[in-house]
């Protein structure tokens, strides 16, 4: 397989605070999504990135296959970003995806 | 466009009956994959389908499970003799191509007593 870690495994911020994300993988990949699953369980697409940087409102994702690693970044942190954050990474084949980040956001 | 449609969205079986999952794929997707979550395994890969055709279902348990994709519009995951390890949620997803983007359906519960 192609491991893929997250970490941390969880986290807590406070209302405003911000924060990043990590997904490492073992080798070179053509592509990571973020996803955030919410409390019902459905995947909410965050970023699809073949490459580069994109920003999204409080959001903003790296992508560095090279150094085979992408970053999920979040500012202003709210309520409602509460969930677990999931990457998924692919080359040639289907996308694998990490544990996830739990994340917490309290008031 | 509705997305990626799953039926059904939660399914109760007994131990050694049989369970039946279909996913519709968003239309003009050439790339139909199926996924578990547990909390024990978290988001595993099963298979996938590139127009129609079985990729890689390495990720398959090799009893019990099989799937099907009989024409672009549905896939299925067939279950066999289900056990309570069984029990989880199966997820269906399409992408235009195989590296692409997914689209998540939101997921069929299956539970096994």
């Amino acid at each position: 397989g192609m491991p893929v870690e997250q970490n941390p495994p969880a986290l807590s911020l406070y209302e405003g605070a911000e924060s990043g994300l990590r997904c490492n993988f073992s080798t070179t990949m053509k592509g990571v999504q973020w996803f955030q699953q919410n409390h019902r369980g459905r995947l909410i697409t965050l970023f699809y990135l073949a490459q580069g940087t994109k920003e999204n409102g409080r959001l903003k994702s790296t992508f560095n296959s090279k150094e085979r690693y992408s970053t999920l970044h979040i500012k202003d942190a709210q309520l409602e970003d509460s969930g677990t954050y999931f990457c998924a990474v692919s080359n040639n084949n289907a996308p694998r995806f990490g544990a996830g980040t739990k994340l917490s956001v309290k008031p | 466009n509705a997305g990626v449609i799953q039926t059904p969205r939660h399914k109760v079986t007994g131990k050694g009956q049989e369970a039946t999952l279909w996913c519709e794929p968003i239309s003009g997707h050439s790339a139909v994959f199926w996924y578990r979550q547990t909390i024990v395994q978290g988001l595993e890969f099963l298979t996938y389908f590139r127009n129609q055709a079985p990729i890689d279902d390495s990720g398959m348990p090799k009893e019990r499970f099989s799937a099907q994709m009989p024409n672009q519009s549905h896939s299925t995951l067939k279950i066999q003799s289900t056990q309570p390890q069984d029990s989880a949620v199966y997820l269906c997803a399409s992408s235009l191509r195989d590296t692409g983007q997914l689209y998540f359906g939101e997921g069929s519960k299956l539970t096994v007593l």
